[in-house]
């Protein structure tokens, strides 16, 4: 089975903290993404990333950015966290055949982090 | 108009019956087409996907793909409890995945 591992289930930060947040795949997905996920706004794209070094930003790229060193890891870092960025983050990873026709996503368990 | 639109729901059926899933996307060039059971507190997981028009059956599960009417649809027959999670319908178009906000299905014993 694909895993894709979150380090963190939960985690509580202060207030202008900078957050690491870690996403490493076992399956060699060329494909990997991060989303957060609140209540009654659904899915929301933050980055992306098709290869290593290479990054790609999403709808609300805004107080984050990420980093892509090797292919199987993909990390999340808020520069300086803010309240309004309390939410479950959510790692996925896929691969990519053909000119677009995809396999669907890998989720990891997700994060939930509160900023305090 | 949304990329990815679903019924918000909730959607309520009884144990046994068959749910009915729908969603639309405005996309006419999006090429394959998700679907993601969510239960509450954890991450979505890939049920099912369909990347031509017609019904793609697995077990209980009928995805069905109008790319035409741009709808697609998820069937579940025999609904159990175990069913109950919120449904998320996905269209990838080049790399590009994009989401419903979620159907929530209870399924009652």
């Amino acid at each position: 089975d694909v895993k894709v591992t979150q380090s963190s289930r939960y985690l509580v930060k202060r207030t202008g903290e900078k957050v690491f947040l870690e996403c490493v795949q076992d399956m060699d997905h060329e494909n990997m993404f991060w989303y957060r996920q609140d209540p009654g706004l659904g899915l929301r794209l933050i980055y992306f990333s098709y290869d290593v070094k290479m990054k790609e930003k999403g709808d609300i790229p805004e107080g984050y950015s990420v980093s892509r060193e090797k292919k199987e890891r993909f990390s999340l870092i808020l520069e300086s966290a803010s309240t309004n960025q309390t939410s479950m983050y959510l790692c996925a990873s896929s691969f990519t055949i053909g000119t677009g026709e995809g396999y669907g996503y890998t989720f990891g368990s997700g994060t939930r982090l509160t900023v305090v | 108009q949304k990329e990815v639109e679903q019924n918000s729901g909730p959607l309520s059926v009884p144990e046994g019956a068959i749910a009915s899933l729908n969603c639309t996307y405005s996309d006419r060039g999006s090429q394959s087409f998700f679907w993601y059971r969510q239960y509450s507190g954890k991450s979505p997981e890939l049920i099912m996907f369909i990347y031509s028009n017609g019904d793609k059956e697995d077990g209980r599960f009928t995805a069905q793909l109008n790319k035409a009417s741009q709808y697609v649809s998820l069937l579940i027959r025999d609904s159990q409890p175990s069913d109950s999670a919120t449904y998320l319908c996905a269209v990838n178009i080049n790399n590009d995945m994009r989401f419903g906000a979620g159907t929530r299905l209870t399924v009652k014993p």
